[in-house]
């Protein structure tokens, strides 16, 4: 079973609608975080939390917002998609940082968005 | 603002030659850098790390270089296989705080 889920996979909806994608993780991770994929733009992080009770904005939140209804989801929500959200959006998770260095992201297998 | 760069969107290479994949950062801050593999309809995984005291790290056929000084990070595989063509994103971060990614390389190892 795949340790971080992301559900949709692939949604279409039209412009003005509110959409929910939903991420759910088992590998005991305390972190979480959002990103968008765009083709020739990479991974840009869109929210991301530390724990339950702890949201942050990543590069490019405006028109999203996130819940972290318990340590194992992370719900993004578009509350009135537009075409230029379309793009494939990834969860991922890490657990803190173990000391010098840093953690490792593990990613979900992403949701396809399109908006018309 | 791309404080990751990597400028060479694809690479093509031959089965059994060595692939070498390039980025470039700017932010003096980063001391932790991450290579992460993407297949189609996937996300991404991690393949290879570096903190910013070595200077070299190799995993298998996986090695990253990466030079301070020039602010560079580089990626080798060798011998490449058919089984690595993917997207590959170089990502950097700086202590405490998040990751960012650079733009992705599609590699193309042909038999």
């Amino acid at each position: 079973d795949a340790d971080v889920t992301q559900t949709p996979r692939n949604r279409i909806t039209k412009t003005g609608k509110r959409i929910m994608l939903e991420c759910s993780q088992t590998k005991g991770h305390d972190r979480m975080y959002w990103y968008r994929q765009d083709p020739g733009l990479g991974l840009r992080l869109i929210y991301y939390s530390f724990d339950v009770k702890d949201i942050n904005k990543g590069e490019i939140s405006d028109g999203y917002s996130v819940s972290r209804q318990a340590q194992a989801k992370f719900s993004l929500s578009l509350e009135s998609a537009i075409p230029n959200q379309t793009a494939l959006y990834f969860c991922a998770t890490s657990d803190k940082s173990p000391g010098l260095g840093g953690e490792t992201q593990y990613f979900g297998p992403g949701t396809r968005l399109l908006v018309l | 603002d791309q404080q990751v760069k990597q400028n060479s969107p694809s690479l093509s290479v031959q089965e059994g030659r060595i692939s070498i994949l390039n980025c470039d950062y700017t932010n003096s801050m980063f001391d932790y850098f991450l290579w992460y593999k993407k297949y189609p309809a996937e996300g991404p995984t991690f393949l290879i790390s570096i903190s910013s005291i070595k200077d070299k790290n190799e995993d298998g056929r996986f090695t990253v270089f990466l030079n301070k000084s020039a602010k560079h990070l580089s990626l080798h595989i060798v011998p490449s296989q058919p089984g690595d063509s993917a997207v590959y994103f170089c990502a950097a971060k700086p202590s405490g705080s998040r990751l960012t990614f650079g733009e992705g390389t599609q590699l193309t190892v042909n038999p």
